[in-house]
């Protein structure tokens, strides 16, 4: 089956710093990840999607500048939350699409990333 | 009102019994539902998919769609103890793009 990995699975951090996330996709090419944030006992907010060599789409309400998103090869997109603050604290979910004819949209999720803001 | 309502409960069953979790919608152009399995502190895994309306059954679980009411199903048979994650359907179609709609998830619990 796909195999969607996720880097690191969980971070600490410091307020004002950035870290990154990384999302791989192990044994196929993923044209399209997305990016999904999840608070305690609530479903998938989706953030971002992003497309291979051009730039991501953001879901209104996130901000662009603040969580950089780079797809760079059609097997990696990396996450980068900037100057990150508690309220960051959050669970983020990379998912990967493997099209299946031109409508359906299936996405295989990686493990997660915990990110905790002190 | 949102696109896709999900009783997030939790429910609680006793080993053996039938499960059925549930969720309506409201946008009518959703051609693709899935159910996803989520353990605590984990990525979702696909479950089932179900195109269009109808069932779809893998080993102990059915996924019914009924496009007429907005309303699809889970059911799992013979729960056992290791079913105990949270369920989250989810759907998409041809809405403006092909984005998946989540529900909120219902937490299971299966007592042994």
């Amino acid at each position: 089956g796909a195999v969607v990995s996720q880097h690191p699975s969980w971070v600490i951090c410091k307020s004002g710093t950035s870290v990154k996330i990384e999302c791989r996709s192990l044994d196929f090419q993923a044209t399209t990840m997305f990016w999904y944030r999840q608070f305690p006992k609530q479903s998938l907010m989706l953030m971002a999607t992003s497309n291979e060599g051009s730039k991501a789409t953001y879901e209104q309400g996130v901000e662009k500048d603040k969580f950089l998103i780079n797809h760079a090869s059609l097997t990696l997109s990396t996450l980068t939350v900037t100057s990150a603050h508690p309220e960051d604290s959050s669970f983020y979910i990379c998912s990967a699409n493997i099209g299946a004819g031109a409508n359906y949209n299936e996405q295989f999720f990686g493990p997660g990333t915990r990110l905790t803001v002190l | 009102q949102k696109e896709v309502e999900q009783d997030p409960g939790p429910l609680s069953v006793p080993e053996g019994a039938i499960v059925s979790l549930n969720c309506t919608y409201s946008n009518s152009a959703f051609q693709y539902f899935m159910w996803y399995r989520q353990y605590s502190r984990k990525g979702p895994e696909l479950l089932m998919y179900t195109y269009s309306s109808g069932n779809k059954e893998d080993g102990r679980f059915t996924a019914q769609v009924d496009k007429s009411s907005k309303y699809i199903s889970l059911f799992i048979r013979d729960s056992q103890p290791s079913d105990s994650a949270t369920y989250l359907c989810a759907m998409s179609g041809n809405t403006g793009g092909f984005k998946t709609i989540f529900g909120a998830g219902t937490r299971l619990f299966v007592k042994a």
